[in-house]
């Protein structure tokens, strides 16, 4: 199975600022296809995971343009640019490549 | 518009087995996958099983001697079966559908414990 680390563990930022959460993998998540098969969840506090990026690079509708996402083929960046309170829970990275799709172990984001 | 709502027993006896259901409304099961996703409390993800469009499962290997999806398409309901229940099978359970374009949707969950 494709093995997701990410880090930091956590992370504590103050509104305004910037976060940056990576996720590695430990196969490259490039298809045959040309799509890396890369993904970012944030789970809310007592909610669902909800989608946040797709195929490394894409933003899921209706989310803001203040997460954005970059990589290679195993190496991957979740930015969040001006950070509200409204960020706050645990963001899982996740690939879709191969069965079985897996996580990572995901990054607690807190308020200052 | 697009909903799924899991249901099911939230107490199980050890050994015992758990069926779970989740009904789908927005969409139809013969042109969408469903996945199960699982998290034991105050833990990560973990990724149970897909039933396809056409009818075909996959597991997680780690879970398949235990496991089964299916599904009545009429009732546009997935179901999930799982035996030899253990106390780690304690988590959330989740049903969602994996979009195209990242158009996904999760369900709310259903919390199942395990315990005697």
């Amino acid at each position: 199975d494709i093995v997701l680390t990410q880090a930091p563990l956590s992370v504590s930022v103050t509104p305004g600022e910037s976060a940056s959460i990576s996720c590695r993998s430990s196969k490259s998540l490039l298809s045959s296809k040309g799509i890396t098969s890369l993904y970012w969840y944030l789970q809310r506090p007592g909610k669902s995971p909800q989608l946040l990026i797709y195929q490394m690079s894409n933003l899921a509708s209706g989310v803001p343009d203040r997460f954005s996402s970059s990589g290679s083929e195993t190496d991957f960046t979740l930015k969040i640019s001006k950070v509200e309170t409204e960020d706050v829970g645990v963001y899982y990275c996740g690939h879709r490549l191969e069965y079985p799709p897996t996580f990572g172990s995901g990054t607690k984001l807190e308020i200052k | 518009q697009v909903q799924l709502k899991e249901s099911g027993p939230g107490l199980v006896q050890p050994s015992e087995t758990l069926s779970l259901t989740c009904t789908v409304s927005g969409f139809s099961l013969t042109s969408n996958s469903v996945h199960w996703v699982r998290q034991p409390p105050g833990k990560g993800l973990e990724w149970m099983g897909i039933i396809r469009s056409g009818g075909s499962t996959d597991y997680n290997s780690a879970l398949k001697s235990r496991l089964s999806i299916s599904r009545d398409t009429s009732k546009s309901q997935v179901f999930l079966k799982m035996n030899s229940l253990q106390t780690e099978d304690t988590a959330i359970y989740y049903c969602t559908r994996w979009g195209y374009g990242g158009n996904d949707y999760w369900g709310q969950g259903v919390m199942v414990t395990v315990s005697s």
